[in-house]
């Protein structure tokens, strides 16, 4: 079964500061992705990455960015948190070349 | 451009009642994927179908089963005899083959109540 894991399910953190999120697969797949749920909006793509140092912006990349030194590993970054930045935040993989992405648990987040 | 319209944002239904979410999608391409997702409560999006523009035989998987018309761009989800347990938001998507970069676009959502 494909497992993809994020670093915490509930995460409070104060305005201002630098925020990490990260994600971890553990099927060797290339693509990995990171998407805010928001209330109305669904789902929205902040970034994307197909292979290790390789990233792409998505549709919503303003104050966020990513890193991805390893290939199972990719973190989302808030370099500095903002209460818009409030939401339910959810990582994905996929094989390269197969559109089925699989999810992890969500990592809520809070800004105050 | 590629688009998702999941029209209904909130149905509620008894138990043992069935159900369709409605999925209706835009896309300049001919080669183009759709899925259908499940999210329950715990907030995990669950996997539930891929589908690719070629094949439009419908499916069934048990209680679940997904019709897909060409005709009018639609990939609609019927959960039959509900149970409570079917309660979650369910999305829709689409993947164009063309665009190379794996992406997928979501609909909103569709908030599904099983009613005890």
């Amino acid at each position: 079964d494909v497992k993809v894991t994020q670093s915490s399910r509930y995460l409070v953190k104060r305005t201002g500061e630098k925020v990490f999120l990260e994600c971890v697969q553990d099927m060797d797949h290339e693509n990995m992705f990171w998407y805010r749920q928001d209330p109305g909006l669904g789902l929205r793509l902040i970034y994307f990455s197909y292979d290790v140092k390789m990233k792409e912006k998505g549709d919503i990349p303003e104050g966020y960015s990513v890193s991805r030194e390893k290939k199972e590993r990719f973190s989302l970054i808030l370099e500095s948190a903002s209460t818009n930045q409030t939401s339910m935040y959810l990582c994905a993989s996929s094989p390269l070349g197969t559109d089925t992405q699989y999810f992890g648990p969500g990592t809520r987040l809070t800004v105050l | 451009a590629q688009k998702v319209t999941q029209a209904q944002t909130e149905i509620s239904v008894v138990e043992k009642e069935d159900v369709t979410l409605d999925c209706v999608y835009e896309t300049r391409d001919t080669t183009y994927y759709l899925f259908w997702y499940k999210q329950p409560p715990s907030g995990e999006l669950v996997f539930l179908i891929r589908r690719n523009s070629f094949d439009e035989q419908n499916e069934i998987s048990g209680r679940y089963s997904w019709n897909f018309q060409k005709s009018t761009s639609s990939f609609n989800f019927t959960i039959t005899a509900s149970q409570v347990v079917d309660s979650a938001v369910y999305f829709c998507a689409l993947s164009e083959v063309m665009n190379r970069d794996d992406k997928i676009i979501f609909g909103k959502g569709t908030r599904l109540h099983i009613l005890p």
